[in-house]
């Protein structure tokens, strides 16, 4: 199974862009990216996901390298509501079975 | 449309008692998930079922039994409790194919 590797926390000012990088060194050739967000201590959010092309919807970009070994999540203005934790997945398992690995997170600050 | 329904949402129990929690979802997803989530720490998946009358284990699935009797419920049982599952349960669900995962707001369980 691929692992990620995500910094503990990071801080950003409000109205800036926010870059949530992510190591996924060991990801194999068909595992997608998953970002998900958690705040306070409610259920996690799906963000974004992506395979090998960079994808954007209203929440957020995720760019992910050629080689696929990391990416990294951009928030393009943050808000003091994107104060939460942010999970960077690999999905383990192809098809319709497939399961999401939640690892411990960075915790992002927006501050005012 | 209530999404994903988790009750009840706070327990206290005592070492050796059992308990069931509900996940009831309303979307007509076939895939339900149960997590735990310790403090400080990202979700781990319990047990998952692929839908009614199935169920599977996940990552942690010791002390806990699940039942998926109806295609909108999934419980999950603890026979006797014990102070290390002390910790906050998250279900969620999907469609087939779906990307996106639909977690409850959780339920925050205390064993003394």
């Amino acid at each position: 199974d691929a692992k990620t590797t995500q910094p503990t926390s990071m801080d950003c000012a409000e109205g800036r862009a926010a870059n949530l990088p992510c190591n996924h060194s060991t990801i194999s050739g068909n595992e997608y990216v998953y970002w998900y967000r958690q705040i306070h201590s409610q259920g996690p959010q799906y963000i974004i996901h992506g395979l090998k092309n960079n994808e954007t919807n209203e929440m957020a970009s995720l760019i992910i390298t050629e080689d696929r070994k990391s990416s990294t999540l951009i928030l393009p203005h943050a808000t003091l509501r994107d104060t939460a934790v942010y999970y960077c997945i690999v999905r383990v398992g192809v098809g319709n079975d497939y399961k999401l690995s939640f690892g411990a997170g960075t915790t992002v600050t927006v501050r005012a | 449309n209530a999404g994903v329904t988790q009750t009840p949402k706070f327990r206290v129990l005592k070492t050796g008692q059992s308990m069931t929690l509900l996940c009831a979802q309303d979307m007509n997803h076939e895939y339900m998930y149960w997590y735990r989530q310790d403090p400080g720490m990202g979700l781990r998946l319990i047990h998952y079922s692929v839908g009614e009358g199935t169920t599977a284990k996940g990552e942690v699935p010791d002390g806990y039994n699940v039942s998926r009797l109806k295609k909108q419920n999934f419980l999950l049982g603890l026979e006797s409790a014990a102070p290390s599952q002390t910790s906050v349960y998250f279900c969620a669900s999907r469609l087939p194919g779906a990307n996106v995962l639909t977690f409850g707001a959780g339920s925050r369980l205390t064993v003394l």
